[in-house]
């Protein structure tokens, strides 16, 4: 069956380091992989996204890295704030003719000042 | 900067009502998407609509919703018969291509 798996449900880290978090997914040939963010009560927010021919892809302090053979993509914050703190979600869109974004669990993200 | 608009926010309702979700998706954006999270678990897929048809629906879609784009600019989700466990956020979502913007959500309450 097809499964994406986000490596924790909550990661604490302290300010200023790097945050890393992990998407792993099964039985899937995405087309894109994408990074979201949502605050509680709210809806998700778009980061990053990243094609199957790319390896990695940056946007001022976040990184993405997409491993087609090992099934997983990275998600890195530098020099992470407070304010990074909220859940990010993976999320795998599969094209075709027809589009749909199919969502992980989420990891929750708390810095620490 | 354009955004995703859906009312209400907050919606409580008996169970068996039908109820009507509203959404005003970013204007030149051509996809358009219904998805649902409730308390604690995932964001699911409802159902995407696109060239005023439905193009792809999930198997939680079934006869109890429908999705309508009744003028150019609004795009509404129904949800015929309540249940409790029809109670959740439901986000309205659309995009160009592959990215998907969404409103900040319906809070639904089935008592």
């Amino acid at each position: 069956s097809q499964k994406i798996e986000q490596n924790s449900e909550a990661l604490n880290i302290q300010e200023g380091k790097t945050a890393t978090l992990t998407c792993n997914y099964t039985n899937y040939s995405p087309a894109y992989l994408q990074w979201y963010r949502q605050d509680p009560g709210r809806g998700p927010v778009f980061l990053l996204l990243i094609r199957e021919n790319e390896k990695e892809k940056r946007k001022e302090r976040l990184k993405v890295t997409f491993d087609t053979t090992l099934k997983q993509s990275l998600f890195h914050i530098t020099a992470s704030q407070p304010a990074d703190s909220a859940t990010y979600l993976c999320a795998l869109f599969t094209s075709g003719g027809y589009q749909k974004v199919t969502f992980g669990i989420g990891t929750k993200l708390q810095v620490i000042p | 900067e354009p955004e995703v608009t859906q009312t209400p926010s907050h919606q409580v309702t008996q169970m068996g009502q039908e109820v009507i979700l509203r959404c005003v998706p970013i204007s030149n954006h051509l996809y358009f998407y219904w998805y649902r999270q409730i308390l604690g678990q995932k964001v699911e897929f409802l159902v995407s609509f696109y060239n005023n048809e439905i193009s792809e629906k999930s198997e939680i879609f079934d006869d109890q919703f429908s999705v309508e784009r009744p003028d150019g600019s609004n795009f509404t989700l129904k949800i015929r018969s309540t249940k409790l466990e029809d109670s959740a956020m439901y986000f309205c979502a659309s995009g160009l291509n592959t990215e998907a913007f969404f409103g900040q959500g319906t809070r639904l309450t089935v008592v």
